[in-house]
């Protein structure tokens, strides 16, 4: 199985600074790298897909990069309706896999 | 409007049995598969599998295969998640969502509300 590693796991910022979150493969997955935010009490929501891929709806600042076994979250101008965790995933056609999650806060 | 309805919230005991669904309207016939989560409360989430709704090909994560079935009803636009001997650690909150990877390269996109399972004794 493919792990991902997330980091930080917890993350706290003020409103407008930029912030980075870091997802780390066991193996490489080329760009098959999704990123979620899930408020509290509601369903995942997709962000990114195929590492740098904003999906439909998604404010500008959120942006992904990365490839291979490195990948990167930032959020720059951070707004107080971000507060949330973020999940990255690794995925292809058949399977799927979870980082452990960075939980960001508002100071 | 696309979305993903799960069935209500259960409690069970340890060993009984339970089917949940995750009925889809708005959807094109269209390739998609179907994925389950998991999350444990206050935990993360965790890929369970993806069962596609045309012909019940069902791909299982290693963690949850022979833990859990996965099942589809195409007439009624319908897949079930279901456990046949249920222990206090199948508590949890199990999501589904459309997987459109195959052809589109895009993962869970629309997910449903979510189903809370509570077993205990």
């Amino acid at each position: 199985d493919i792990q991902m590693t997330q980091s930080p796991s917890s993350l706290s910022a003020s409103v407008g600074d930029r912030v980075s979150i870091t997802c780390r493969a066991s193996q490489s997955i080329g760009r098959w790298l999704a990123w979620y935010q899930q408020k509290p009490g509601k369903a995942p929501e997709l962000l990114i897909h195929m590492a740098s891929s904003l999906q439909s709806g998604v404010p500008a600042r959120f942006s992904g990069s990365g490839s291979g076994t490195e990948f990167t979250l930032t959020i720059t101008n951070l707004q107080p309706d971000d507060l949330a965790t973020y999940y990255c995933q690794q995925y292809n056609s058949y399977s799927g896999t979870f980082g452990q999650g960075t939980k960001v806060e508002i100071e | 409007e696309v979305q993903l309805v799960q069935s209500g919230a259960e409690v069970r005991k340890p060993g009984e049995s339970l089917k949940i669904s995750c009925k889809a309207s708005g959807l094109s016939s269209s390739s998609y598969w179907i994925g389950w989560v998991r999350q444990v409360p206050g935990k993360g989430l965790e890929w369970m599998g993806i069962i596609d709704p045309r012909d019940s090909d069902t791909k299982y994560s290693p963690s949850f295969e022979g833990q859990v079935t996965m099942s589809a009803d195409r007439s009624s636009n319908t897949v079930y998640l279901q456990w046949g001997s249920l222990r206090a650690s199948d508590t949890a909150i199990y999501y589904c969502a459309r997987d459109t990877t195959m052809l589109r390269g895009v993962p869970f996109d629309v997910w449903g509300q979510g189903t809370l399972v509570t077993v205990s004794s």
